[in-house]
């Protein structure tokens, strides 16, 4: 079956830190994936998705960025955090073009 | 661009009632897929129920059903004997047939059960 693991789950970092948070999906080939962040615990922000090594898409322009090494390996990077990148952030895979995304168990993100 | 509307941000329900949870939509296309997620304190994304749109018959899943009216562009979840477990933020979501489509949310809806 799938699974998707996401790492850390918790993490304080200072402003002006670099950041680095993984996701790894299991038992399925070429996932499309995705980073989402949620703020205030309200709405889903699409920050980037991914359909392939290499190729990665950005949906917000931001402090943040993304890569995709492996086909089954999503990161999400900044080499300096500001207060405003606080939030939790979700990583996800679907099959192309086909129903929902499944999604990780997140990350809660404090830039202190 | 596709939209999801959820205009009611809170709702509340008395335990083993019935609460429905509204949702619109905007798109052009004729084909794609609605879904109602679930988020519990512990903030893990659940997908609760999933509708074709080719499919005239509403999805059910256990006590979750939808209410899915295309013409209207609308998609209501309708949750039967509430229970205390469902307590959380209910996401509606939209994606499109597209093999790199993307998933659409709502703002979402937080739902209380009262004991």
């Amino acid at each position: 079956s799938q699974t998707i693991h996401q790492w850390p789950a918790t993490l304080v970092q200072p402003v002006g830190s670099p950041l680095s948070l993984e996701c790894t999906v299991e038992g399925t080939s070429n996932p499309n994936l995705y980073w989402y962040r949620q703020a205030a615990g309200r709405g889903l922000q699409l920050l980037f998705y991914s359909v392939g090594i290499g190729q990665i898409s950005s949906e917000v322009p931001q402090n943040l960025s993304a890569s995709r090494p492996q086909d089954r390996q999503f990161i999400l990077s900044s080499k300096k955090l500001l207060l405003s990148d606080s939030g939790f952030y979700l990583c996800a895979w679907s099959v192309l073009g086909y129903g929902g995304y499944t999604f990780g168990s997140g990350t809660r993100l404090t830039v202190v | 661009a596709q939209t999801v509307t959820q205009s009611q941000p809170e709702m509340s329900v008395q335990e083993a009632e019935t609460v429905t949870l509204s949702c619109t939509y905007d798109t052009s296309e004729s084909d794609y897929y609605l879904f109602w997620y679930k988020q519990p304190p512990s903030r893990q994304m659940i997908l609760v129920i999933r509708q074709e749109a080719y499919k005239q018959q509403n999805a059910t899943e256990n006590r979750f059903s939808v209410n899915f009216q295309k013409a209207a562009k609308s998609f209501s979840l309708k949750i039967s004997d509430s229970q205390l477990g469902d307590a959380a933020m209910y996401f509606c979501a939209y994606r499109d047939t597209g093999a790199n489509s993307k998933l659409t949310f709502g703002k979402g809806i937080t739902l209380s059960v009262r004991p």
